[in-house]
Formats: structure tokens, sequence, C-alpha cells
């Protein structure tokens, strides 16, 4: 059974860094692009960027290109999202999430990890 | 502002029939397949149409998806109240080389 465990909830401050995890298991993690979704409470879902594992060739939206990084441990088939210096409007829920075949959108999701970030 | 675009609401009394449009462009839906997803409060979305119409294990057959040139529907036939949820629609975008979701639409059974 496919299944994506993200890592809990995190409160941080401003400036402060950040790396969420999303473990990967039931399906060969290295054939699969993972995708890093945000959402903003009430609001839509926004595509940050993608990996595909077996040769960490990585794609950002451009509305998060610089802002984020996206980095995978084939080791451990864990998918990781991080943040150099958080700003008060990263504060949303990520999701990681595992494309389907052939550059088509996610079919499995993991639960989210919610983030917020006040001083 | 979304790639795709959905209208904000959507309602309909139990049995009814409710569609929920997502219009797109060339380099998403005009060349690529729609997928939907159904979203609660506070859980993650959950893939309920892959491939503009095909439905996961599990799903009920009164969803249902179509498409046609860059925009595409999603039907909700038999409106039951445990329907009411967020649907996004979402496609692969060429140009973007990603996944584009439109801004979703919040179904309420009245």
């Amino acid at each position: 059974e496919v299944s994506l465990v993200q890592s809990g909830a995190e409160i941080k401050k401003p400036g402060e860094s950040l790396k969420i995890l999303c473990e990967c298991s039931g399906y060969s993690f290295a054939h699969f692009w993972i995708a890093w979704v945000r959402q903003v409470p009430g609001k839509g879902l926004e595509w940050m960027g993608i990996i595909f594992p077996d040769d960490s060739d990585t794609r950002y939206s451009p509305s998060f290109e610089g802002q984020v990084t996206i980095l995978v441990d084939k080791s451990t088939s864990t998918a990781s999202l991080q943040f150099v210096s958080l700003r008060d409007s990263d504060s949303a829920m990520y999701y990681c999430a595992r494309l389907g075949d052939d550059y088509t959108p996610p079919d499995f999701w993991g639960q989210g990890t919610l983030v917020t970030v006040a001083s | 502002q979304s790639v795709l675009t959905q209208p904000p609401s959507a309602s309909g009394t139990p049995g009814q029939t409710v569609t929920i449009s997502c219009s797109g462009s060339s380099s998403n839906i005009g060349s690529n397949n729609i997928y939907w997803y159904q979203q609660f409060p506070g859980k993650a979305p959950k893939r309920l149409i892959y491939r503009i119409n095909q439905r996961p294990s599990g799903v009920p057959d009164r969803f249902s998806g179509s498409k046609s040139g860059t925009s595409a529907s999603l039907a909700i036939s038999g409106l039951r109240s445990e329907d009411e949820a967020d649907y996004f629609c979402a496609a692969w975008d060429d140009s973007l080389s990603g996944v584009v979701f439109g801004g979703g639409t919040k179904v309420t059974v009245l």
C-alpha cells in the first residue's frame, strides 16, 4: 500500500529555518516524481516544485524558485522541503504528493504539515 | 490567482446533480489529462477522478468527469450530504513543467 507520511506541525519564528519530511513507502520511491504543494488556510492548492528521486532532477514553480529547496534521500525513501529563513507569509499547510505516471497530477498525498510562523 | 479557473461555490439539494467547471488553456487541459480532488476541512485532498473520467477504486459512480477542448467538468449526481466538500481540478502544464490547480469549488448541500 502506497503511503506518504509527513513530519508533524511546526511553530516557528520569522527568520528561523525549517525542514519538512515526507517518508514514502509501498512503492518504488526512486521512480515516481514527488511534489510539494502549499495551501494557505481557506485557499487553493499551489504547486511548489517536484523532484525525481532517482537522479534528483528538480523543477520549481516560478513562484517558489529561490524561496525553498526540495531534496530527497533515497536511502530512507524520504523527500524534504527546506526553508532557510521563514516569513510570516510562509504560514500554511504543506503537502507532499506522489505524481502518477507520465507527468500527471498526484495520485497519493501525505497528510499535510501545518506550519505557523509568528513572532 | 490559480492557473485553472473554477467557480468558488456550487450548491444543490439532495438528489440533484451539481456540475463544476474548470477552465484552462492549450498548455494544460488542452493537451493533458484532467484530475479532480475532493477535500474535507483539515484533511488532505483525495483523488476523485483521473485521466478525465476514470474513478479510483471506492469512488462512487455518482462522480463523473468530462473534457472538451481547454475546459473540463465534474458532475456529482444524486447529491448527498456527505458530498459537501471542496473540489479542485488539476492538470500537468507543459509550459510550466509542473502541475497546475484550480482555485477550488465549495459544494454545499442545501
